[in-house]
């Protein structure tokens, strides 16, 4: 059981590049998350999908879009990088219902360079 | 907008105190709130879940509590080790997870 797992770990891109982050989780749960880590400002909800076949954006959503591929697997892409968009990003995942209902558990995240 | 403050925002203190993280936050209408850490460099990992139904939870020498009413949540660390050291979260969850800036915690030997 892995959890959630997220790749790649580590990614250098130039201003105007594109690419995806990956996202996939092992629990069967319904829910899945990206956000974004910035120095002083916390973590900030990007991108979520109660459950599969839907997305919905959260607090920072310019910049990017998502796709649930499945229960899952859950991406993040970046279609036109901006050096603003340099940040770690965790994807995290919830099951829905039950006492523990809610509970996020997080992958070890993504740190992205853009210059 | 729920808005999470959590003090203070550092603490270094020697092994072996009883510590306590205060968090307050601003929209009492919530389902649960969590408490994480986080090392450097790391994902987070999740310690106490608190429903908003109860008032504490316990695990191990962390223990949990929340006043949904006031807004307010703490986490206490008993007998503090050096292996506490890490950044604590604490996360409402009302429409979506919320953080705050978290409390940078140093446990010295």
């Amino acid at each position: 059981n892995a959890g959630v797992t997220q790749t790649p770990k580590f990614q250098v891109l130039k201003t105007g590049q594109s690419m995806t982050l990956q996202c996939a989780q092992d629990m069967n749960h319904n829910s899945m998350y990206w956000y974004r880590q910035d120095p002083g400002m916390g973590l900030r909800l990007i991108y979520y999908s109660a459950s599969e076949g839907t997305t919905d954006k959260g607090e920072v959503p310019n910049g990017y879009n998502v796709s649930r591929l499945n229960k899952r697997e859950f991406s993040l892409r970046l279609e036109s990088a901006a050096p603003s968009q340099t940040s770690v990003y965790f994807c995290a995942s919830s099951p829905l219902g039950g006492s523990s209902s809610y509970e996020q558990y997080f992958g070890p995240g993504t740190r992205l360079t853009v210059t | 907008k729920q808005e999470v403050t959590q003090i203070p925002a550092a603490l270094s203190v020697p092994e072996g105190e009883n510590l306590v993280l205060n968090c307050s936050f601003t929209d009492s209408a919530i389902y649960n709130l969590q408490w994480f850490r986080q090392d450097p460099g790391k994902g987070l990992t999740s310690l106490l879940l608190i429903q908003s139904s109860q008032r504490e939870q316990t695990s191990g020498r962390l223990n949990a509590s929340l006043d949904k009413s006031s807004g307010r949540s703490t986490l206490y660390i008993a007998a503090s080790q050096p292996g506490d050291s890490a950044t604590y979260l604490c996360t409402p969850w009302g429409n979506m997870l919320t953080f705050g800036g978290g409390t940078r915690l140093m446990v010295k030997p």
